[in-house]
C-alpha cells in the first residue's frame, strides 16, 4: 500500500515570504495530522483533522499558519509570512478512524518537508 | 496523558539485544504505551504498543512491569539500520501523540 505523500521535501524561503506545503495520506484514512519538527527534538503536533473538519488546532499559530482538507482528503499546511524559527521539518501523518476503547492509534508518517527560513 | 523519562543515548552492539527503558511512573489504567522510532531524514515509525501484557511483533518485543510503571523495548538483534531515535509515549486511546526527546539508539559494527 502507497504511503503518505508529501511535497516538496525540501524548501527555502526568506522571512516575510509564504510557503506551502502539501500531504496526501493513505488512501481511506479519515484523520490527518500536521507536525512540526525543530532539529533536535521530538514532532510537536500542530492540527488534526477528522475528514474535512478540524478536531485539534490549539497548537497551530493561527497568526501565521493555516491548514486545509477541503475534501477531507488531500491537505495543505501554509505559512504566511515566515519567521526564522519556522525553520523546521513539517511532518504529515494520518490514520484511521477508530473509537473502540481498546483500539490502538497507529499513525503513519510521511518523510516530511525541511522548510529553511533566511 | 502520562509522562514519560527516557535516557537520551545508547549504545548497543551489532547483533546484540538492544534494550531501550521508559520510566512512565504517573500512567493510569487505561493509557496505553506506545514505542515510535525516526530514522534521521525520515518520518516517525510505529514500532509497538501495549496496554498491561507485554507484546511482540516482528519488529520488537515490549516489556511492560507489573506495576505498568516502567517497560522496556527489546530489538533482539540489533542492526545498523536500527540507528535511531525511539520515542516512548504514552497516550489514552484515540488521543494525540506527544513526542518527547525520545533516546538516539546508536548501533555500532
Amino acid at each position: 500500500e502507497a504511503g503518505v505523500a508529501q511535497s516538496p521535501r525540501y524548501k527555502i524561503i526568506e522571512k516575510r515570504q509564504s510557503v506551502a506545503f502539501w500531504c496526501n495520506p493513505i488512501s481511506g484514512h479519515a484523520t490527518l495530522y500536521w507536525y512540526q519538527q525543530i532539529l533536535g527534538q521530538g514532532p510537536k503536533l500542530l492540527i488534526q483533522f477528522q475528514n474535512n473538519g478540524v478536531v485539534d488546532d490549539s497548537q497551530l499559530p493561527k497568526d501565521r499558519f493555516s491548514a486545509e482538507r477541503l475534501k477531507g482528503v488531500d491537505s495543505t499546511l501554509k505559512i504566511q509570512p515566515a519567521k526564522l524559527e519556522d525553520s523546521a521539518v513539517y511532518l504529515c501523518a494520518s490514520s484511521l478512524v477508530s473509537g473502540a476503547p481498546s483500539s490502538y492509534n497507529e499513525q503513519f508518517f510521511g518523510p516530511g518537508t525541511r522548510l529553511t527560513v533566511l | 496523558d502520562a509522562k514519560t523519562t527516557q535516557p537520551p543515548s545508547m549504545d548497543c552492539a551489532e547483533g546484540r539485544a538492544a534494550n531501550l527503558p521508559c520510566n512512565h511512573s504517573t500512567i493510569s489504567g487505561n493509557e496505553y504505551v506506545y514505542w515510535y522510532r525516526q530514522i534521521h531524514s525520515q518520518g516517525p515509525q510505529y514500532i509497538i504498543h501495549g496496554l498491561k501484557n507485554n507484546e511482540t511483533n516482528e519488529m520488537a518485543s515490549l516489556i511492560i512491569t507489573e506495576d505498568r510503571k516502567s517497560s522496556t523495548l527489546i530489538l533482539p538483534h540489533a542492526t545498523l539500520r536500527d540507528t535511531a531515535v525511539y520515542y516512548c509515549i504514552v497516550i489514552h486511546a484515540g488521543n494525540m501523540l506527544t513526542f518527547g526527546g525520545g533516546t538516539r539508539l546508536m548501533v555500532k559494527p
